[in-house]
């Protein structure tokens, strides 16, 4: 079965400094999908980016950036510039390219401060 | 565009009592997933429909939760009779998926807070 780990439950940054979110999955699948997901205190979950694991880029959205470890199975999550919007929960998900199925890891709470 | 909508925002009932939530996904999307999110964890898939049929609801208690996509559009998730484990927030998220599309964005609703007592 496929598990997601997210071992930081919280995490504090300063406002326009740099954070780093770590996950860890665990499968037996050659090609799946990771994301990283925010989810603000109005609960709303909103992708924050997407990668696909037979691309050795790692992908990029504007400040959010994931450094992606397939051999270590590691997928972490880089905010820049960071802003008091960014506070909310960050949920790291996987999916196997042969189903649409989230599994999503227990979640790292950050926090902003000025 | 309009997003996942979801009704009740909140509710509270009393163990062994029934409850339904409703979601109506974005127009035009063909899968519709129900979620658990139990209080510290990430959300749980429940159930998985494409158009209305099911896709995958092997981690749905069938013993006291059900739930239907009639023509393919609304949803609604029953549960009958709650428990007090059952306290969570059930989110209803939607995508455009046609068959196993795992890259197609899944875009939730703002959730349905149950607490049981």
């Amino acid at each position: 079965a496929q598990t997601v780990t997210q071992s930081q439950p919280e995490m504090s940054v300063q406002e326009a400094e740099t954070v780093t979110l770590s996950c860890t999955y665990d499968t037996s699948e050659s090609d799946y999908y990771l994301f990283w997901y925010k989810q603000p205190p109005s609960r709303q979950m909103i992708l924050v980016i997407r990668q696909e694991a037979y691309k050795q880029q790692n992908a990029t959205e504007n400040r959010f950036s994931v450094n992606f470890q397939k051999a270590a199975k590691s997928f972490s999550l880089k905010i820049s510039d960071s802003q008091l919007g960014d506070a909310a929960m960050y949920f790291c998900a996987y999916t196997p390219v042969t189903a649409s199925k989230l599994t999503f890891g227990t979640g790292t709470r950050l926090q902003v401060t000025l | 565009e309009a997003g996942v909508a979801q009704s009740p925002r909140y509710k509270i009932i009393e163990k062994r009592q029934s409850v339904a939530f409703w979601c109506n996904p974005i127009s035009g999307h063909a899968t519709l997933y129900w979620y658990q999110q139990i209080l510290g964890q990430g959300p749980k898939l429940l159930i998985q429909f494409q158009n209305n049929g099911v896709v995958d609801d092997s981690q749905l208690p069938k013993d006291r939760f059900s739930a239907e996509r009639l023509k393919g559009v609304d949803s609604t998730l029953k549960i009958q009779p709650a428990k007090l484990e059952d306290s969570a927030v059930y989110l209803c998220a939607s995508s455009l998926a046609q068959g196993t599309a795992p890259s197609e964005t899944q875009y939730f609703g703002p959730g349905t807070r149950l607490l049981v007592l």
